[in-house]
C-alpha cells in the first residue's frame, strides 16, 4: 500500500524566512501528487498538483513544489513566508486513474511569527 | 474546482445517538468521498460513494456504523450511527474533478 511521509510535524519560521516542507511517498510507479493547505478555521484547499511534465510546479500564493522521482519526493517550497501562511500543510498521493484512494501524509503545522 | 457545502457545520451529540451529515456540490460529479480527520491527525478515507451503487468502504469502516446515501449526482449523506466519544472528529466530503479532489468545509462533531 502507498504511504506518505511528512517529516516535520511542526515548523516555526519568522516572516520572510524561506520554507521547505518535506514529503516522501512509497510507491515505485507513476503517481499524482498534491499539496493541500488548511488555514485556521478554514477548509482544505488545493495548493498545487503534479501529474506529469515539468517537475517544478507552481501553485497559488507563491508556493512551488519539486518532484524528484529518484528520491520519491515532492517537497513544498516558498522563498519568503508571510504570517498569513500559518496553516497545516498536507501532502497527498494517488495512483492516476487507479481504483485507489488519495493517501495523505500526517501534515505539517507551519507557524509564522512576526 | 468545486463548490461544496456541508450541513451541519458542527454539532455536539450524546453517545448512542446518530447524526446525518449532508454534502451538496455545485454541479454533477461521479465520485464523492467521505473522510474523517481526528484531532491532530491526518485525513482518513471512510468510503467512496458513487451514484446508483453501494458505497465502497475502506478497511476499518463498516456500513452499519457509517451508512451512506447517494441519491443523485450532486448530493450525498453520511450517518454516524450509535456514536461514542471516539467518533469525535471532523467529517469531510470530497469530490473528484479532472483527477483532483476538492473538499468541503467539514462537519465538526463532538460526542459527549
Amino acid at each position: 500500500a502507498q504511504s506518505v511521509s511528512q517529516h516535520n510535524h511542526h515548523v516555526i519560521l519568522s516572516e520572510a524566512a524561506s520554507l521547505e516542507l518535506g514529503c516522501n511517498y512509497s510507491y515505485g510507479g507513476t503517481v499524482n501528487l498534491f499539496w493541500y493547505v488548511q488555514y485556521p478555521g478554514q477548509h482544505l484547499q488545493l495548493l498545487l498538483k503534479y501529474f506529469s511534465g515539468d517537475p517544478l510546479v507552481k501553485g497559488i500564493k507563491g508556493f512551488e513544489a519539486e518532484f524528484i522521482k529518484s528520491k520519491f519526493s515532492f517537497n513544498l517550497r516558498k522563498p519568503s513566508v508571510q504570517w498569513s501562511d500559518t496553516a497545516e500543510y498536507f501532502c497527498a498521493v494517488i495512483l492516476p486513474r487507479g481504483n485507489t484512494p488519495l493517501v495523505f501524509g500526517k501534515g505539517t503545522r507551519l507557524s509564522v511569527i512576526a | 474546482s468545486a463548490v461544496i457545502s456541508q450541513k451541519p457545520s458542527r454539532d455536539i451529540c450524546q453517545r448512542g445517538t446518530s447524526l446525518t451529515i449532508q454534502c451538496q456540490v455545485d454541479s454533477q460529479v461521479t465520485m464523492m468521498f467521505w473522510y474523517r480527520q481526528q484531532p491532530g491527525q491526518s485525513l482518513t478515507l471512510i468510503a467512496t460513494a458513487n451514484q446508483g451503487s453501494e458505497a465502497t468502504y475502506e478497511s476499518g469502516f463498516v456500513i452499519d456504523k457509517f451508512p451512506i446515501s447517494r441519491p443523485n449526482l450532486t448530493f450525498s449523506t453520511l450517518t454516524v450511527s450509535n456514536m461514542s466519544p471516539e467518533d469525535s472528529s471532523i467529517y469531510l466530503c470530497s469530490v473528484e474533478r479532472v483527477e483532483t479532489q476538492y473538499f468541503g468545509p467539514g462537519t465538526r462533531l463532538l460526542v459527549l
